[in-house]
């Protein structure tokens, strides 16, 4: 069955970098891009961008340009996703979802605290 | 910067017609999705480009679109179906928008 496993939650001070990982299983890695959302405590959900995981290609929100970087290893079938210069305001549930519009499947989530 | 906009709550008691609505300018020319969320979890796919329902999901979950506004609606809610729902949608320039999302209560 298809699954995206997310790395471990992480607490960083501002200023620092975070890198989220998604490891997919059940269906051919290539054949689907993957998404990044992201949920602040007690908010709604933000789409961060998508990179497609044949050719590389990405497409960031506007918000986020110059400071995410998103990647993927086709060897190992995972996806990251690069956040840098972080602040307080982006504590929150960090989410990889397959696909680059309809998104059947999602990743458990990984919670990101920025705090000093 | 292109807004979806969804009522923050709407309740019901069980067995009534929930309708959630979602309305943005470029819903016209666009397709839209609609995510159910728990506490705690992730989002789930209701309905797909605009009135689908992927397998599994219950036929008491259908979308429909008039104008600038899509609506989920559920019929004969649940206790289960209590949650928060987002909708989807792309701007113009197809980058990804969800709604502000609506806490359906069933009372």
């Amino acid at each position: 069955q298809v699954q995206l496993v997310q790395s471990g939650a992480e607490v960083k001070k501002p200023g620092a970098s975070v890198m989220v990982s998604c490891k997919a299983s059940g269906y051919s890695f290539t054949t689907y891009g993957i998404t990044w959302v992201r949920q602040a405590p007690g908010q709604g959900l933000e789409w961060m961008g998508w990179i497609d995981t044949y050719n590389g290609n990405r497409d960031y929100a506007q918000k986020f340009q110059g400071r995410v970087t998103m990647t993927t290893d086709t060897a190992t079938r995972t996806a990251y996703m690069d956040l840098r210069s972080l602040r307080s305001d982006d504590t929150a549930v960090y989410f990889c979802a397959r696909g680059g519009a309809k998104f059947e499947y999602w990743g458990q989530g990984t919670l990101v605290t920025v705090s000093s | 910067s292109y807004e979806l906009t969804q009522p923050p709550s709407v309740s019901v008691s069980p067995g009534q017609t929930a309708r959630i609505t979602c309305s943005g300018d470029a819903l016209p020319k666009q397709d839209a999705y609609w995510y159910q969320q728990k506490p705690g979890q992730a989002p789930f796919l209701v309905i797909s480009q605009n009135t689908e329902r992927p397998s599994g999901i219950p036929e008491r979950f259908s979308g429909s679109g008039s104008g600038t506004t899509v609506t989920l609606t559920i019929s004969g809610v649940q206790a289960e179906d209590e949650a928060d729902y987002y909708c989807q949608s792309a701007d113009s320039s197809g980058a990804w928008v969800f709604g502000g999302g609506t806490k359906l209560t069933v009372l």
